[in-house]
């Protein structure tokens, strides 16, 4: 069955805006990933926050974990139209060999 | 200069025909994937190779085989296509330990459409 489920599955923000994506997730996991794909390319690694960590920054990204919620959220700080893409978490659950990918968020940045 | 290439990027074929995508990745890695991503953006993992090593296989009909001539190269031979195997399908690779705990690098997608 499918691990993490992004939230919302669309959004639509202001250039300048921040943005913030969510993923909840089933089983406990070794860590949580999160992937951007521009239309039409593969998909690019973010950021990997493992489930002793709390917080992970990368440039304008900000990635949070909370365990005892199965969940995750991305924010992303203002926001700029190249960052129009969707964005997926993948999550690694303990024992397991393989990441399994929600379905994502369609982010649109607006000029 | 690509670190995970692909080819081709897309391919048009009859239902029936026999196909194959090719995978490179010149990253050192050890551990090279197959995915599916259908039409609504779902990612699914169809197979993973260790060193030239098999080590998932998910529920993929057996008309789909894997090949792994070395831990560059990853290719996808596909057999009596079918209209429901339309799909971009993605190489991928990570580095040392196999599939847990690191990050994924894509290839570009292959778009496969069978008529």
């Amino acid at each position: 069955s499918q691990q993490g489920e992004e939230d919302p599955q669309a959004l639509s923000i202001q250039e300048g805006e921040n943005a913030t994506m969510n993923c909840s997730y089933k089983t406990s996991i070794n860590n949580l990933q999160w992937y951007r794909q521009n239309s039409g390319r593969g998909l690019v690694h973010l950021i990997l926050i493992r489930s002793n960590e709390r917080e992970k920054h990368s440039g304008r990204l900000r990635v949070t974990l909370d365990t005892s919620k199965k969940s995750s959220s991305l924010l992303i700080t203002a926001s700029r139209a190249a960052d129009t893409a969707s964005y997926f978490c993948a999550t690694l659950a303990y024992g397991a060999q393989k990441l399994v990918f929600g379905q994502g968020t369609r982010l649109t940045i607006n000029p | 200069d690509t670190a995970v290439s692909q080819t081709p990027k897309y391919l048009v074929t009859q239902m029936g025909n026999d196909k194959s995508i090719k995978c490179e990745q010149n990253l050192g890695h050890d551990t090279m994937y197959w995915y599916k991503q259908d039409s609504k953006k779902f990612l699914k993992i169809m197979f993973s190779y260790n060193n030239k090593e098999l080590i998932i296989n998910e529920t993929v009909p057996n008309r789909f085989s894997p090949k792994s001539p070395d831990k560059a190269h990853l290719n996808l031979h596909i057999n009596s296509l079918e209209l429901g195997d339309s799909a971009v399908y993605f190489c991928a690779s990570s580095q040392g330990e196999g599939p847990w705990g690191n990050e994924q690098f894509f290839g570009p997608g292959t778009r496969l459409t069978v008529l």
